[in-house]
């Protein structure tokens, strides 16, 4: 069945570094959703991409979606302490989100 | 408006025992699902509804059973818990069919099967 791929598992970062995670689908994807989750809360919808090729901002944070449709990234530029969690990428499959499993943002103390 | 909420927040069974998660939404929205979620892995689709009185299977189905009497209630049961079900399970509904549309999420129920 289809698959949705995310890496990194972890990423550790000192407070105002960068971030990035990527995924990858084995399929073409009619759009991509990204949520995040806190530690110990439920995913919150962040952003949907539908086009080929998309860029969306939000504030700090930068969403492509990849021209082939098949891949998506998002990235956090300067981290801070308030971005701590869990990342997921979400494509769609048959009317169904098939999730990535996500990447956890770790700042270093 | 509370959103989605789900009922316990937390659970313990031995092995064998039967319960019901219950989800609540005020949204109006059609459509509700049941996930779980286990450490390093994403979110598993149980079992879905698109609507009143409809449900169908989603990833991962077995050993689980949902009823949707109500639109603003979709209920998840376990007839026989086993180990292999200790999960957190999250209930989320969404204004239409997704990956259309964002879905909303409820705090979870953490289930510990021993």
């Amino acid at each position: 069945g289809q698959q949705v791929m995310q890496i990194p598992q972890y990423q550790h970062v000192q407070e105002g570094e960068d971030f990035t995670t990527y995924c990858n689908s084995s399929t073409t994807l009619s759009n991509i959703q990204w949520y995040k989750q806190r530690p110990g809360g439920h995913p919150v919808f962040l952003i949907q991409l539908v086009k080929s090729g998309e860029v969306k901002k939000q504030k700090r944070l930068t969403f492509q979606f990849g021209e082939a449709k098949k891949n998506s990234s998002l990235h956090i530029t300067a981290t801070q302490t308030t971005d701590v969690g869990t990342y997921f990428c979400a494509g769609d499959s048959n009317y169904q989100l098939i999730w990535g499993a996500g990447t956890k943002l770790i700042i270093k103390p | 408006n509370a959103g989605v909420t789900q009922t316990p927040k937390f659970r313990v069974l031995k092995t064998g025992q039967s319960m019901t998660l219950l989800c609540a939404q005020d949204m109006n929205h059609e459509y509700m699902y049941w996930y779980r979620q286990d450490p390093g892995m994403g979110l598993r689709l149980i079992h879905y509804s698109v609507g009143e009185g409809t449900t169908a299977k989603g990833e991962v189905p077995d050993g689980y059973n949902v009823s949707r009497l109500k639109k603003q209630n979709f209920l998840l049961g376990l007839e026989s818990a086993a180990p292999s079900q200790t999960s957190v399970y999250f209930c989320a509904s969404s204004y239409a069919l997704s990956p259309h549309y964002e879905q909303y999420f409820g705090p979870g129920t953490r289930l510990t099967v021993t």
